[in-house]
């Protein structure tokens, strides 16, 4: 398995206060990505980065920021938590072999996250 | 917009039997990723085609590019293999774009 990890894996937060949730990996992989998983929809793309201070956003990225400050972490804030956000929140991985970084992806855990 | 439509939404066999999992997809693609979601929670990338046929174990995944449509068999189903697979597209912005998913129940 590869080794990504997330923290936490679980949260329960109020409206309004800020959360920030780290992905790390210990693959050396160039990207890394974050989606948001909720009933009655596929896995939805927040944001991805591709290499250290690269990044760019996703379908749902509204209310959403990132950071990559060095390879392993890819961090994810909301800067406000809506109870909207409540969703379960997937970090994956991936490194180019056939020249585009979205060939095969390795997940972590997941983070559920509630906003109350 | 890339719309990936997976049929059928949920899906009950018997141990044994021959499953199908079916998923359409509405614009060209340059590659197509099957992955599984154990009931814990956990996604694995089962596999990635751009044509034609892959095989692991008990499990095939083929393409029609022209028909836009891929299809995944599990051979000799077993109770492990339930979960959910999804669908995942790879169009022109190079993102994925993922299908909802068919959950899988194999009762022994």
């Amino acid at each position: 398995d590869a080794g990504i990890t997330q923290s936490p894996r679980h949260k329960v937060t109020e409206t309004g206060t800020p959360v920030t949730l780290r992905c790390h990996q210990t693959e050396n992989h160039r990207y890394m990505y974050w989606y948001r998983q909720d009933p009655g929809h596929g896995l939805r793309l927040i944001h991805y980065s591709y290499g250290v201070k690269d990044t760019d956003k996703g379908e749902v990225s509204d209310g959403y920021s990132v950071s990559r400050s060095k390879t392993e972490d890819f961090l994810l804030t909301l800067e406000s938590a809506t109870s909207s956000q409540t969703s379960v929140y997937f970090c994956a991985i991936s490194e180019p072999t056939s020249g585009s970084g979205w060939d095969t992806q390795y997940f972590g855990p997941g983070t559920r996250l509630t906003v109350l | 917009k890339n719309e990936v439509e997976q049929s059928p939404q949920n899906l009950t066999a018997q141990e044994g039997e021959f499953i199908t999992i079916n998923c359409s997809y509405s614009v060209g693609i340059s590659a197509l990723h099957w992955l599984q979601q154990h009931p814990g929670g956990g996604i694995v990338s089962l596999f990635m085609l751009s044509s034609g046929k892959k095989k692991h174990g008990r499990l095939i995944a083929t393409i029609n590019i022209q028909e836009k449509h891929s299809s995944l068999h599990i051979t000799a189903s077993h109770p492990r293999d339930s979960a959910v697979y999804i669908c995942a597209v790879r169009g022109g912005s190079e993102k994925l774009v993922f299908g909802k998913g068919t959950k899988l129940t194999v009762n022994p």
